[in-house]
């Protein structure tokens, strides 16, 4: 059936560096893109998203990259910090489902 | 203040037992959603409503029932049948736009 993936389950930083988080999607139909953040114990939290009839958005700190041509998002984070460390989910949506992905562990080092 | 609130946020369970999950919103989202997450995992959606008195399916519905008599409240009940239900358990809200927004989550574990 159709999934979202990720490309690696950890990813571990220094703080101050950027940090780029992956995600495969499979399913051509979906027109929207959700990255969310969830701490330990936490309910997910909007992050930024995407429509599909556009390739690259910024909010603070956060860029979304879009490439339909591969079926690939990407979220990057600039200085990145300690509090940054969480797992990260992208999202796609057709009509009123969201499907999951499976979460990258981001670990900010000092 | 505005949101979703979910209760209790830790529950456990003897085998064999029916537990039901509070959700309400005052958000005023049409649409709820129920999702379990495994440990390690992503979310799983396990039943969805878009409207009052309607919810659908989603991919791991077995062992689960929910209600939708008011558009504030979307209880799961979590059932015998559910073979394995320890799991964290996130209800969320949206508009029907894509975007949702969770509660904090139940932890539900089976002694």
């Amino acid at each position: 059936g159709e999934s979202v993936g990720l490309h690696l389950p950890t990813l571990s930083v220094q703080e101050g560096d950027n940090s780029i988080i992956n995600c495969a999607y499979s399913n051509s139909a979906s027109d929207y893109f959700i990255w969310y953040k969830q701490e330990s114990g936490k309910g997910p939290q909007f992050i930024i998203d995407i429509r599909s009839n556009m390739d690259k958005r910024q909010g603070q700190r956060v860029t979304v990259l879009l490439n339909k041509t591969v079926k690939h998002l990407s979220l990057q984070i600039a200085a990145t910090q300690p509090g940054d460390s969480a797992v990260y989910f992208c999202a796609e949506a057709s009509g009123s489902r969201l499907t999951f992905g499976e979460g990258t562990q981001l670990t900010v080092n000092p | 203040d505005g949101g979703i609130t979910q209760s209790p946020k830790y529950l456990f369970r003897k085998e064999g037992q029916n537990v039901t999950l509070s959700c309400e919103q005052n958000l005023n989202h049409d649409a709820m959603y129920w999702y379990r997450q495994d440990p390690g995992q992503g979310l799983r959606l396990i039943y969805y409503s878009q409207i009052v008195n309607d919810f659908q399916k989603g991919d791991i519905a077995e062992g689960y029932s929910v209600s939708r008599e008011k558009k504030e409240s979307f209880p799961l009940t979590v059932t015998s049948a559910q073979k394995n239900p320890t799991a964290f358990y996130l209800c969320a809200t949206g508009m029907n736009t894509g975007e949702l927004f969770f509660g904090e989550g139940s932890r539900l574990t089976v002694l």
